[in-house]
């Protein structure tokens, strides 16, 4: 496809796990991206990873990619309310039209989290 | 904070009208990116600038314009607006331009954005 694709909408509940996947479409993105957006707030950076690496892991944050299958996705553990916010997976557009390096946003899964 | 300032946060004008947003990027930071956000196209990237000349155009119409002035900050003018123009505009920065072979892990860094309504 042409599109960074997301699902839309996850609900959990306070305490669990989340998994946000994405696919996106440039095998040779060099970097792949995770941001974050509170109501009103800009984007915010949460993480990102090479592509030369499967797994990596931030505090609360595990970010697994499969170059293979263009997939990558996000996982919070313990999930807190403070957690509900719109979450973008991005990769960088090179491929696209010559662009140098703006990124491609996928539009993003809302997390709700119910206490 | 991402140290990238934006203003105004909301403007509120008419059809056919032309406004000017405004961006600051975070200090030592050469490369200046638009986007839109609108709810059914998502983001997407309307312009890069790289230390005061255009690096590249995405889906910009020709009605807006944008510039990077020496000081680094950058305007996207809107002008002629139509309602389909609401949308939240933000801007991006990073130290230098991103592609394969040069520093393509830095990431952008997003201002809180500029909310235009069009009535």
């Amino acid at each position: 496809g042409e599109d960074v694709e997301q699902s839309l909408f996850l609900s959990v509940r306070e305490g669990d796990s989340s998994v946000i996947n994405c696919t996106y479409t440039d095998s040779s993105s060099t970097y792949l991206y995770w941001y974050k957006q509170e109501p009103g707030a800009g984007l915010q950076l949460l993480t990102y990873i090479f592509s030369n690496m499967d797994m990596k892991q931030d505090q609360r944050l595990t970010v697994l990619l499969n170059k293979k299958d263009k997939h990558l996705s996000l996982r919070i553990a313990d999930t807190q309310t403070g957690d509900s916010a719109i979450y973008f997976c991005a990769e960088t557009a090179v491929r696209r039209g010559g662009s140098q390096g703006n990124l491609i946003f996928g539009k993003g899964t809302k997390l709700s989290v119910k206490p | 904070d991402s140290g990238v300032t934006q203003t105004p946060k909301h403007l509120i004008t008419a059809t056919g009208q032309r406004v000017t947003l405004r961006c600051s990027p975070r200090s030592g930071d050469l490369s200046v990116y638009w986007y839109q956000q609108s709810l059914d196209q998502g983001l997407q990237f309307l312009i890069q600038y790289y230390n005061g000349e255009e690096r590249a155009k995405g889906n910009i119409l020709e009605r807006f314009s944008a510039q990077q002035f020496p000081d680094l900050h950058s305007e996207l003018n809107l002008s002629s607006l139509e309602l389909g123009d609401s949308a939240l505009y933000f801007c991006a920065s990073s130290p230098r331009p991103r592609g394969r072979g040069s520093g393509a892990k830095s990431p952008l860094h997003f201002g809180n954005g500029t909310r235009l309504t069009v009535t």
